[in-house]
């Protein structure tokens, strides 16, 4: 069985500031995929980011960061200079051998101007 | 190019109607999964299939059932609501490959009272 965990439900930062989201997962898989997805207000899912389990190297992407530690079974992600329009729920999911998809229960992230 | 293609977008039913939730995909995935999502517990997997003619269950399948008779449709059939299928609906699709991120629909906003 595998599961994600995203242990903060809500956070609320000011506009321009850091915020970073946490993800831990368990598998027992060796080869797994994790992923970010955004669900805005209007409640489409968008993909952002996929990362397999042996390529630990840290990824940016303009304000996107991410940071894949297999040895906490983390995947952590971080926006830089946040925007009124981060606010969404952000959800980490896994994806392994059985290829189903197991998300966590998602982050919700308000950016106050 | 539409992507995956969800109907209804909202729907009202009363305890012990049925109805059928529509889902269909231009994409030519061979994968396709049905998760609902429920405040405070992310997207559960309710059923996924790997291609025309197999479908299997996931984490929540009990009260639906699915068919995947082409590979371009994968309806969710509610046989008798009950008020515990209130959630939104998502249906999602993706090639067959572990590390291909999956696309969803808008999703299906279901009320059973």
């Amino acid at each position: 069985a595998q599961k994600v965990t995203q242990a903060q439900t809500e956070i609320s930062v000011v506009e321009k500031e850091d915020v970073t989201l946490d993800c831990v997962y368990e598998t027992r898989d060796t080869t797994y995929y994790l992923f970010w997805y955004k669900q805005p207000p209007s409640g489409e899912l968008v993909f952002l980011i996929r990362r397999n389990s042996f390529d630990e190297q840290n990824e940016i992407s303009g304000r996107y960061s991410w940071n894949f530690q297999k040895s906490t079974s983390s995947f952590n992600f971080t926006i830089t200079a946040s925007q009124v329009v981060d606010s969404a729920v952000y959800f980490c999911a896994l994806r392994g051998s059985a290829r189903q998809l197991t998300f966590g229960s998602g982050t919700q992230l308000t950016v106050l101007p | 190019n539409a992507g995956v293609t969800q109907t209804p977008k909202f729907q009202v039913l009363k305890t012990g109607q049925s109805m059928t939730l529509q889902c269909a995909q231009d994409m030519n995935h061979e994968y396709m999964s049905w998760y609902r999502q429920d405040p405070g517990m992310g997207l559960r997997l309710i059923h996924y299939s790997v291609g025309a003619g197999i479908t299997d269950q996931g984490e929540v399948p009990n009260g639906y059932n699915v068919s995947r008779s082409t590979t371009e449709d994968f309806p969710l059939r509610l046989l008798s609501a009950a008020p515990s299928q209130t959630s939104v609906y998502f249906c999602a699709s993706s090639e067959g490959q572990v590390h291909q991120p999956q696309h969803f629909g808008d999703g299906t906003r279901l009320s059973i009272l």
